[in-house]
């Protein structure tokens, strides 16, 4: 039972371009959502996060959407650098009804083309 | 502020061992969660302790324990090693389980391999 699912397990976009990563949840008690950054052989770096009271949260070059209604998420970064190659997971939790554990989605790999 | 640091960094054991990973967070988080990443497979929860408590366990089986002391560093534990549990093991910290403390901060991992 996947609760957050990323079904794109890969994308290539042109270095400049904009690169559009999404997310579906299925569990409609999450409350809070984040985006995490992998490189090979290291931990994940945070990125971003946005509170189901939001509809959108932007830091720098990246942005990330949240539509309730859908269960669906996305992030987007503008304009994509070849180092934002990466495998970027999705993950969300329930906070304030319950304190749970972070749910990960399998992982979208991105890659920045020069 | 220094990272989450994980020791080893690297680790090669046989069948039937066991394994004891060691997390430090980072200086003021009380939280620390254990994840499984094995290759293809997003990042599995293995269990998150607050305040020397388990607060939340994923579904592993038993052989796989942990705790967290005072100090809020944490140690997970793989008794009974199998093949199957060769994977990077992600410890990450939090300031703690209430709102606005939900982001958590990994550490590098441990590349376990076992033989």
């Amino acid at each position: 039972d996947q609760q957050v699912k990323q079904n794109s397990p890969s994308l290539s976009v042109q270095e400049g371009r904009i690169s559009i990563l999404n997310c579906d949840y299925t569990n409609s008690m999450f409350d809070y959502f984040l985006w995490y950054k992998k490189y090979p052989a290291e931990g994940p770096t945070f990125l971003i996060s946005i509170s189901s009271i939001k509809d959108k949260n932007e830091d720098g070059r990246f942005t990330v959407f949240l539509n309730k209604s859908a269960k669906h998420l996305s992030l987007h970064i503008v304009p994509s650098q070849p180092g934002d190659s990466a495998v970027y997971f999705c993950a969300a939790r329930k906070m304030k009804t319950s304190y749970d554990k972070v749910i990960f989605g399998p992982g979208t790999s991105l890659s920045v083309i020069p | 502020k220094a990272g989450v640091t994980q020791t080893p960094r690297y680790l090669i054991k046989t069948r039937g061992q066991q394994v004891t990973l060691s997390c430090s967070p980072i200086s003021g988080h009380r939280s620390v969660s254990w994840y499984q990443q094995t290759p293809g497979q997003g990042l599995q929860f293995l269990f998150e302790y607050f305040s020397e408590t388990q607060r939340n366990k994923g579904n592993f089986p038993g052989r796989f324990s942990g705790r967290q002391f005072s100090n809020s560093r944490s140690e997970m534990n793989v008794s009974t090693l199998e093949l199957g549990d060769s994977a990077l093991y992600l410890c990450a910290s939090s300031l703690g389980p209430g709102v606005g403390q939900e982001t958590q901060y990994f550490g590098p991992g441990t590349r376990l391999l076992v033989l």
